[in-house]
């Protein structure tokens, strides 16, 4: 157990479909972020909320669309997203030192 | 252009001798460097920091080598273990960066061979 649980762990939409990723974190934290992890690049940040504002948007399509509804709580809302946002997507959150970002085990999606 | 990078993407090395994973950054405003480890269908997780103003931290097997100057730091596994299989990711952040945002490098997949 991490403290940050993602959800779901796999997941396989077509490029029409509407889907959300969930994580959640109970770990008292006040920043929560979205990276994504496609095969043989470097976690690319995108997007950080802090104290539930979001505070960064790393130049993500929009189809893409974070919410933050509390401080426990952040979704990635997926919309007609194309093959190449095939990747594994990972949410974490930190308190105020940087290395108490915790991550969660990531959604693998596959967009078909 | 990457900020952050590890320019060796794999690294095998025989149980009990020393891992040695480099790691380079161009943005002089990074003031703290960090290393995780990645397991496979697991999130990375929290291995050792450095702060700036610091040239080597160490935590049991682990210890981290900061040379700002060349804007590199290293971090070395001795002895080396097969449970230390994984990859290993560089990060750096910059004071005052909004949510502690972390920049991180490709990776460095290791292996250790029993």
């Amino acid at each position: 157990e991490t403290g940050v649980t993602q959800t779901p762990r796999h997941l396989v939409m077509g490029m029409t479909n509407k889907k959300s990723l969930k994580c959640e974190q109970h770990l008292g934290h006040n920043a929560m972020y979205w990276y994504k992890q496609s095969a043989k690049k470097p976690l690319e940040l995108m997007f950080v909320y802090s104290l539930e504002e979001r505070v960064e948007n790393n130049s993500v399509p929009s189809r893409f669309s974070p919410e933050c509804p509390n401080s426990s709580h952040l979704f990635l809302h997926l919309h007609t997203l194309q093959p190449e946002d095939s990747a594994l997507y990972l949410c974490a959150s930190s308190q105020d030192r940087a290395d108490g970002y915790t991550f969660g085990s990531g959604t693998r999606l596959t967009v078909v | 252009d990457q900020q952050v990078k590890q320019n060796s993407p794999s690294l095998s090395v025989q149980e009990g001798r020393i891992s040695i994973l480099n790691c380079d950054y161009t943005n002089s405003m990074f003031d703290y460097f960090l290393w995780y480890k990645k397991y496979p269908a697991e999130g990375p997780t929290f291995l050792i920091s450095i702060s700036s103003i610091k040239d080597k931290n160490e935590d049991g097997r682990f210890t981290v080598f900061l040379n700002k100057s060349a804007k590199h730091l290293s971090l070395h596994i001795v002895p080396s273990q097969p449970g230390d299989s994984a990859v290993y990711f560089c990060a750096a952040s910059a004071f005052g960066a909004a949510g502690n945002k972390l920049t991180f490098g490709g990776g460095t997949r290791v292996l250790v061979k029993p």
